[in-house]
């Protein structure tokens, strides 16, 4: 039973460029969240995925954008890259029953970004 | 917007040692769930918290959920080496969105 996994592991990027991460859910699950965790901290919420459509999103520009498919793996885009996004980015998947809140969250590795 | 707070960020014991972190949030939470992150991992769920005054054991776990439902703490008895890493609590804030505390890392000497 395959677990979260994301891509890719390490990135490393220029500012003003862009970047995709790719995520794909643990088998079964069908709601995916992207979190932002700096060094030392805890991990941020930038956005939720359900059906295709973002369902909430935290306190993050309009740079951060995503997309979710139909075989419910997910995509987080970062246009205009700045120093401050360099960071571990989490993608974690639950299964939609009831609020998504009440779910726990299953973790991928993480892609680390750093940005030069 | 919603916070949640956690202390200590850090805290060092030797093996044998009790260790505890506690959580606070600036409004009620609907449920509070407990996650642990090993250095160079990511995090893994532990458990989940939904009513007022509720306590949960995990082994040497102990989970509480104030009942106010504004605060929580993680009771470890007796640490081991394996019990090093970052504990986070995440609080369901507003709209339903998981909001993380900054975590308490836990290192254990033998």
């Amino acid at each position: 039973d395959a677990g979260v996994t994301q891509s890719p592991t390490h990135l490393i990027k220029t500012r003003g460029q862009q970047v995709t991460l790719r995520c794909s859910p643990k088998s079964g699950h069908d709601t995916v969240s992207w979190y932002q965790q700096a060094l030392g901290q805890g991990p941020q919420f930038i956005f939720q995925y359900y059906e295709e459509e973002e369902r909430q999103r935290g306190n993050f520009p309009d740079r951060f954008s995503g997309h979710q498919f139909p075989n419910y793996s997910s995509e987080l885009n970062v246009n205009a890259l700045l120093l401050g996004d360099s960071a571990l980015y989490l993608c974690a998947s639950s299964l939609r029953t009831g609020e998504a809140g009440n779910q726990p969250q299953h973790f991928g590795d993480g892609t680390r970004l750093s940005i030069l | 917007g919603q916070q949640v707070m956690q202390i200590p960020q850090y805290q060092h014991v030797q093996e044998g040692e009790d260790f505890t972190t506690y959580c606070n949030s600036s409004t009620t939470l609907s449920n509070i769930q407990w996650y642990k992150q090993r250095p160079g991992g990511h995090p893994v769920f532990l458990i989940q918290l939904v009513k007022s005054g509720e306590v949960k054991k995990q082994k040497r776990l102990t989970f509480q959920f104030g009942e106010a439902k504004k605060n929580s703490s993680l009771h470890i008895t007796a640490t081991q080496t394996t019990d090093v890493g970052t504990y986070f609590c995440a609080g369901r804030g507003q709209g339903g969105k998981l909001i993380f505390g900054q975590g308490t890392e836990l290192s254990v000497k033998p």
